[in-house]
């Protein structure tokens, strides 16, 4: 059964600083997602990422992967206070049935204070 | 504009009434999917639909029904809401029938429900 989980599953970080969210997941896949979700709001696209060392950056977040070890991380550079929001990483899951599916992380809750 | 639509936003129920939940999106997505947010449990999975007449159970299917007789439309039936169903639930759509693998998912505003 694939498990996803990230640490930490809450971080409060000063504006300016940098910080990285850890995703770790537990079977062979070569692809990974990270999702954005504001408070009371729905969850958008940030990055896929879709091979062994791939990398990919936007604005003060860049993410990675590292198959071999199973793990991903979206780094933060340089916080401000808009980046406050969940964080979730998804893996995909081949099923019995022959279809994908993705499997989230609990989400990492990050605030950015002034 | 590109959307996934759930309808009501927010929900008030009692436990046994039956209610439905509506998914639609305008972009010609085969594949749809509906998940349940719980808190430190993140996003698991109820349903999913790889086209038409398609649907098979996700994570969680253990008291919702779901139909996809169109392609836009996703409908959540609940037949007998019960407290433990209470939740936020989110519809999500995607471009082909082999996503998530492929295309990342749009997902809907959200519908928070709760059972009493």
């Amino acid at each position: 059964e694939l498990k996803v989980e990230q640490n930490p599953l809450f971080l409060s970080m000063q504006e300016g600083k940098n910080y990285t969210i850890y995703c770790n997941y537990s079977t062979t896949s070569d692809r990974l997602y990270w999702y954005r979700q504001d408070p009371g709001k729905s969850l958008e696209s940030l990055f896929v990422l879709l091979s062994n060392g791939a990398v990919k950056q936007e604005g003060r977040l860049m993410a990675s992967l590292d198959t071999k070890a199973r793990l991903s991380t979206l780094h933060i550079t340089a916080a401000v206070h808009d980046l406050s929001a969940t964080y979730f990483c998804a893996q995909t899951l081949l099923t019995r049935g022959s279809s994908y599916k993705l499997i989230f992380g609990s989400g990492t809750r990050l605030l950015v204070r002034p | 504009e590109a959307q996934v639509t759930q309808n009501p936003r927010y929900l008030i129920t009692v436990t046994g009434k039956k209610l439905t939940v509506t998914c639609s999106q305008n972009m010609n997505h085969e594949y749809m999917s509906w998940y349940r947010q719980d808190p430190g449990l993140g996003l698991r999975q109820i349903y999913y639909s790889m086209n038409v007449e398609v649907t098979d159970k996700g994570d969680v299917p253990e008291g919702y029904k779901v139909s996809r007789k169109e392609k836009r439309n996703f409908p959540l039936i609940l037949e007998s809401p019960s407290p433990n169903q209470t939740s936020l639930y989110f519809c999500a759509s995607s471009l082909s029938r082999d996503s998530p693998y492929n295309s990342p998912l749009h997902f809907g505003n959200g519908t928070r429900l709760t059972v009493t």
